[in-house]
């Protein structure tokens, strides 16, 4: 069974860092890419970025760029979102979920899987 | 940037057929997906690739992509069908969502 399994509930103040956490398992983890996606209260789904498990490599949406950082590590079958310095607007449920498509033409591909999301509260 | 259009709410009697669409340039060229967000859930895909349903996902759920329009028909609306719908394309490898569309069964 393909799940996705995310870090717990965050409350951090401004200014200080975070790195949550989305854990693969029932499937090759380095055969799937990662998204995540943005979801503050109340709004709609927001695309933040894409990894390649396999060779790290990254895709921001240009909303995003240069505020988050993904990784993952892939002997753990983990990808991460990470922030520097969080600001109250940062506070949002944040969904990881599996890419399944092909690499060579990511526009063919769907987000099949999701996680149970990670709440990030920053109050101001 | 590429920008999805989806009305804001939709209401449906039980039994009923629903359909949401969801607008953007030529997007009858890419592929759309739909999810369903109930309340406190994570989003579940319920079409891809236009008109695909993953496996688990009823009959009752149909998509459709031409022109400028894809649209989630929901035959046969039930209760539990009440929730939050989005749709997804690819724009330029990007991915954009719509800005969902509640769907009420009253």
């Amino acid at each position: 069974e393909v799940q996705l399994v995310q870090s717990g509930a965050e409350v951090k103040k401004p200014g200080e860092s975070l790195k949550i956490s989305c854990k693969g398992s029932g499937y090759s983890f380095t055969s799937y890419c990662i998204g995540w996606v943005r979801q503050m209260p109340g709004k709609g789904l927001e695309w933040m970025g894409i990894i390649y498990p396999d060779d790290s490599d990254t895709r921001y949406s240009p909303s995003f760029q240069g505020q988050v950082t993904i990784s993952a590590d892939k002997s753990i079958s983990t990808a991460y979102l990470q922030w520097s310095s969080l600001k109250a607007s940062d506070t949002a449920i944040y969904y990881c979920a599996r890419l399944n498509g092909p690499r060579s033409n990511p526009e063919d591909a769907v987000f099949d899987f999701w996680g149970q999301g990670t709440l990030v509260t920053v109050p101001s | 940037s590429y920008e999805l259009t989806q009305p804001p709410s939709v209401s449906v009697s039980p039994g009923q057929s629903a359909s949401i669409a969801c607008s953007g340039d030529k997007l009858g060229d890419k592929y759309a997906s739909w999810f369903q967000q109930r309340p406190g859930q994570s989003p579940v895909l319920v079409i891809y690739q236009d008109n695909k349903r993953p496996s688990g996902i009823p009959e009752r759920f149909s998509g459709s992509n031409s022109g400028n329009t894809a649209t989630l028909t929901i035959s046969g609306t039930q209760a539990m069908d009440e929730a939050d719908y989005y749709c997804q394309a690819w724009d330029s490898s990007t991915v954009v969502f719509g800005g969902g569309t509640k769907l009420t069964v009253l």
